[in-house]
C-alpha cells in the first residue's frame, strides 16, 4: 500500500521552461511536505517544504502548491537549469512524527 | 562543513557475512534515523533515535538487523548473516530536536552489495 505516489518516473523538460513533479498521498493524517532532489551516488537533498496550514511556500525558482482536498502537492520549477537534472522524490510525515514516508521518485531531464 | 557522514560508502560481502556501517550526524542533531533504499524506490524507514534512545523501529527491521547509538552521537548498524535480499543503499538521516515539524539531512549512504 503506497501512501505518498510519484505516478511519473520521468519528466523532460527544456532549459529555462517551467519543471511540474506531482505528487499523490492518501494518508489523511500526513500534513507535513517535503521535496528532496538527489543525485547518483549521493544521499537526497531537502529541497522545500510545506505544512499543510498552508498552500503555497516559494523558495527562489522552487515553489510547492498543496491541494488537501485533492491530496495532492506539486513542485514548480521555474525557470529550469540543467543542473536540475536528479530524481525528485516527495515525501509526507504526520504532525510531530518522527518518520518520513518518500514516494519512488521522479526523474528529471533538463536539456540545453 | 559538518554535514552527516556514512563510512564506508561501498561494501561487499558475502553471503552470511555481518557487515556495521556507521553514522556521524549533524553535531547538534538529536535525532537520528535509518532509512534502506532498493532500486527505483524511494527511502524506507528502518529505525529512529532520540539521543540515544532508540524510540521506533519498522516491520522492515528484522531480527538479523540491529541499531545502536550508544552515547547519543553517532549510529551503528549491523545487519547478520548477510541474504541477497538486504543489498540496498543504507541511508542515514538526522534532524533536530524541537518542532513539529521534521526536515531530516541526508548523509551519502553506504551502498551494500551481498554475493
Amino acid at each position: 500500500d503506497q501512501q505518498v505516489k510519484q505516478n511519473s518516473p520521468s519528466l523532460s523538460v527544456q532549459e529555462g521552461r517551467i519543471s511540474i513533479l506531482n505528487c499523490d498521498y492518501t494518508n489523511s493524517m500526513f500534513d507535513y511536505f517535503l521535496w528532496y532532489k538527489k543525485y547518483p551516488a549521493e544521499g537526497p537533498t531537502f529541497l522545500i517544504s510545506i505544512s499543510s496550514i498552508k498552500d503555497k511556500n516559494e523558495d527562489g525558482r522552487f515553489t510547492v502548491f498543496l491541494n488537501k482536498s485533492a491530496k495532492h502537492l506539486s513542485l514548480h520549477i521555474v525557470p529550469s537549469q540543467p543542473g536540475d537534472s536528479a530524481v525528485y522524490f516527495c515525501a509526507a510525515s504526520p504532525l510531530g512524527y518522527s518518520t518520513l514516508t518518500f514516494g519512488k521518485g521522479t526523474m528529471l531531464l533538463v536539456s540545453p | 562543513d559538518t554535514g552527516v557522514s556514512q563510512d564506508p560508502r561501498h561494501k561487499i560481502t558475502k553471503r552470511g557475512q555481518n557487515v556495521t556501517f556507521r553514522c556521524d550526524p549533524i553535531s547538534e542533531h538529536n535525532r537520528l534515523y535509518w532509512y534502506r533504499q532498493t532500486l527505483g524506490q524511494g527511502p524506507e524507514f528502518l529505525t529512529y533515535f532520540q539521543n540515544e534512545a532508540q524510540l521506533e523501529k519498522s516491520r522492515l527491521l528484522s531480527d538479523r538487523f540491529s541499531a545502536e547509538r550508544p552515547k547519543g552521537s553517532f549510529s551503528t548498524l549491523e545487519i547478520q548473516r548477510t541474504e541477497q535480499g538486504d543489498s540496498a543503499m543504507y541511508l542515514c538521516a538526522s534532524s533536530p530536536d524541537g518542532g513539529s515539524y521534521n526536515e531530516q539531512f541526508f548523509g551519502p549512504g553506504t551502498r551494500l552489495t551481498v554475493l
